[in-house]
């Protein structure tokens, strides 16, 4: 069973500070690997998807890179803003999207 | 393109009572679309799997008797909640893929809150 850790599960930063978001799976056999961006109470927004035949996307100010044989991905967020504050998931695919916990992010203005 | 609505999208009913929830796919038809459970400060658990005319596919441990989810037709996909108890307070969210699988994004809905009371 695919088993998916985020690191740090809460972040606080100061406004313009760059983020660095950690996400662990156990199984490497996957399709895609997926973050996603959550406000309270709210659905989600998909950032950036990464086949697992690349190494990273880029999205604006938003990168994510994925080493599949070490089963890790991070999303880099640079000079974060107030309205970056949300939390943060991953999920990876092999055909179902298993979801890590989460980060949540605060950025102090 | 690709938005997927969920409606209601807050519900509170007393307790032994059954709840519907929709989720439709507005602007593009989906052959498999999914549920999803969300607990206070934790991450999504996939509930089942929707298939269009069909039977749902069960994650372990969901009971398939208490969540019901009719796939009726490519845009529609329901799931109810029978004889709703408070412990199934939760934020239920569906998805629903655009394209092949292993290729593509899952859109999600906006989710619904579900309070039993």
């Amino acid at each position: 069973k695919q088993e998916v850790t985020q690191i740090p599960a809460a972040l606080s930063v100061p406004e313009g500070e760059n983020l660095v978001l950690n996400c662990s799976f156990t199984d490497s056999a996957i399709y895609n690997l997926q973050w996603f961006r959550q406000d309270p109470g709210k659905g989600l927004t998909s950032l950036l998807l990464i086949q697992s035949s690349q190494r990273e996307q880029t999205s604006g100010r938003l990168n994510a890179s994925l080493d599949k044989s070490s089963g890790r991905s991070t999303l880099y967020i640079a000079a974060s803003q107030p309205g970056d504050s949300a939390t943060y998931l991953c999920a990876v695919n092999d055909y179902k999207l298993s979801f890590g916990a989460g980060t949540t992010v605060t950025v102090r203005a | 393109g690709a938005v997927v609505s969920q409606h209601p999208s807050w519900v509170i009913c007393k307790s032994g009572t059954s709840v519907k929830i929709e989720c439709r796919s507005l602007d593009f038809q989906a052959t498999t679309m999914f549920w999803y459970r969300q607990f206070p400060k934790q991450s999504l658990m996939l509930m089942a799997t929707s298939n269009e005319g069909s039977k749902a596919t069960y994650e372990q441990g969901v009971e398939k008797d208490k969540f019901l989810i009719n796939h009726a037709s490519l845009t529609l996909s329901t799931l109810t909640v029978t004889s709703a108890h408070p412990e199934d307070s939760s934020f239920y969210i569906c998805s629903a893929y655009l394209g092949d699988w292993n290729q593509e994004t899952q859109y999600f809905g906006p989710g619904t809150r579900l309070l039993v009371l």
